[in-house]
């Protein structure tokens, strides 16, 4: 089976630029998508086929994915960003969805 | 607006089985468009996606679920289900369901989350 791997935490402080990457083989063969969760919330789409933003989704939300990396970045991360993200990939052998292991993303 | 909302017995006690219900609101179960999954989150744990029902047809389940995981449609095609049999500490768990597109599709994506229902396996 495949893994996703993410770094468990990073900060930035407020209005500045965070990048959360994933790591995986799967991400060489099938699109990554990001999912954004608050404690006590579900969780919500935030980036799509790489670097796609569902309607409603701040534009300072980006994807993008380089050899088996996916990454999400955030421009100008403000208060409400902080929160656990996932990504979620495809695999092939045995065929399932995979999500990441998660960070946690603290706003200072 | 579509809308998804988890049900569930609360607390199970180990080596029972867990059911849980997604009911969805202002879509069709039957579409040929979209498959329906259910995810959980364990205490300090990642997501997981569990399985998914897609049409009336195919059921897809995490290996590592799929000996012990029935899924269905109901017949009123508003509601999907999970039976989860032996269930131990280790399924206790926020479970969620949600939308996706054709089982395989080259792009994925999950919308249109439900609240979630906590379970919680304890004698």
């Amino acid at each position: 089976s495949s893994e996703l791997t993410q770094d468990p935490a990073v900060s930035v402080a407020l209005g500045q630029t965070v990048r959360v990457t994933c790591q995986g083989d799967s991400l060489r063969t099938f699109y990554a998508s990001w999912y954004q969760q608050r404690p006590g919330q579900a969780p919500t789409l935030v980036i799509f086929a790489t670097n796609k933003r569902p309607p409603g989704i701040p534009d300072r939300f980006s994807g993008s994915t380089s050899g088996n990396t996916a990454s999400l970045t955030i421009t100008g991360a403000q208060a409400e960003d902080e929160a656990d993200y996932y990504c979620n990939s495809r695999d092939r052998s045995p065929n399932y969805y995979v999500f990441g292991t998660g960070t946690k993303v603290t706003v200072l | 607006q579509l809308r998804l909302q988890e049900s569930g017995p609360g607390l199970v006690k180990p080596s029972e089985t867990v059911s849980l219900t997604c009911t969805v609101t202002n879509a069709s179960i039957s579409s040929f468009s979209y498959c329906w999954g259910f995810f959980r989150l364990p205490p300090g744990k990642g997501l997981e996606w569990i399985g998914s029902v897609c049409d009336r047809g195919p059921t897809y389940t995490n290996p590592s679920l799929k000996s012990r995981l029935t899924l269905s449609v109901d017949t009123s095609e508003t509601q999907f289900s999970l039976k989860l049999a032996s269930v131990t500490a280790a399924d206790t768990a926020v479970y969620y369901c949600a939308r996706h597109p054709p089982y395989g599709s080259t792009i994925n994506w999950f919308d249109s989350w439900g609240q979630g229902t906590q379970v919680t396996v304890s004698s």
